[in-house]
């Protein structure tokens, strides 16, 4: 069975430092990895996503995650963080053949000015 | 604006009771999933129709069901409702070939249920 641990449920940063979220997931075969975004209030929005193509993936608003399948992780990066970026962030991981998305727990993520 | 729209927004109503969550996916998109939203269970995968039929099943209580429609709304029946289905369901769609999860998900923003 697949599975996702996110590190830390509350990650709390000052604007402009580093983000990191960490993700690590537990899956028999090669999985396909989300990092998924919810901002209060709102659904949620798809960051980013790995499918076995370059192991350093690029998303939206700056964000990036780096595909350790050594350490079977995937964690969540941002050079500057932005009192925007406040939201909780979601790891996720599918096994392609597997019809059903598992998610984290989540991170949320505060930004202090 | 994901696309996927669901209503009601909100809905309270008392332990006991039935109530349907719907959901419309965005246009083109065959793949509808159900998700439950909780403080302690996080996100819990539900259930997933593809084009009508059902694909994958979740932690879906039996007492829940949910289908597909030819229009490709879906829609979620919870019935004999219980303090512990207070929760966000949450509605997604996808255009992933027959339900392989290679893509991104469009989520609604979300029904909110509170069972008193």
């Amino acid at each position: 069975a697949q599975s996702v641990t996110q590190l830390g449920s509350h990650v709390s940063v000052s604007e402009g430092a580093l983000v990191l979220l960490r993700c690590n997931y537990s899956s028999s075969v090669p999985p396909y990895l989300f990092w998924y975004v919810q901002y209060p209030n709102q659904g949620l929005q798809l960051l980013l996503k790995y499918t076995s193509a370059a192991t350093l993936v690029k998303g939206i608003n700056g964000f990036e995650a780096e595909f350790k399948k050594s350490e079977t992780s995937f964690h969540l990066t941002k050079p500057s963080a932005h009192m925007s970026d406040a939201a909780e962030y979601f790891c996720a991981v599918s096994r392609g053949s597997n019809y059903k998305l598992t998610f984290g727990k989540g991170t949320l993520l505060t930004v202090n000015p | 604006d994901s696309g996927v729209t669901q209503t009601p927004k909100h809905l309270i109503t008392a332990t006991g009771q039935r109530v349907t969550l719907r959901c419309s996916p965005r246009s083109g998109d065959l793949s509808v999933y159900w998700y439950q939203q909780s403080l302690d269970q996080g996100l819990q995968f539900l259930i997933q129709y593809y084009n009508g039929e059902e694909r994958a099943k979740g932690n879906i209580l039996e007492r829940f069901s949910a289908q597909q429609f030819p229009d490709l709304h879906s829609e979620l029946n919870l019935s004999s409702l219980e303090l512990g289905d207070s929760a966000l369901y949450f509605c997604a769609s996808s255009d992933d070939d027959r339900g392989r999860v290679t893509g991104e998900l469009f989520f609604g923003e979300g029904s909110r249920l509170t069972v008193l």
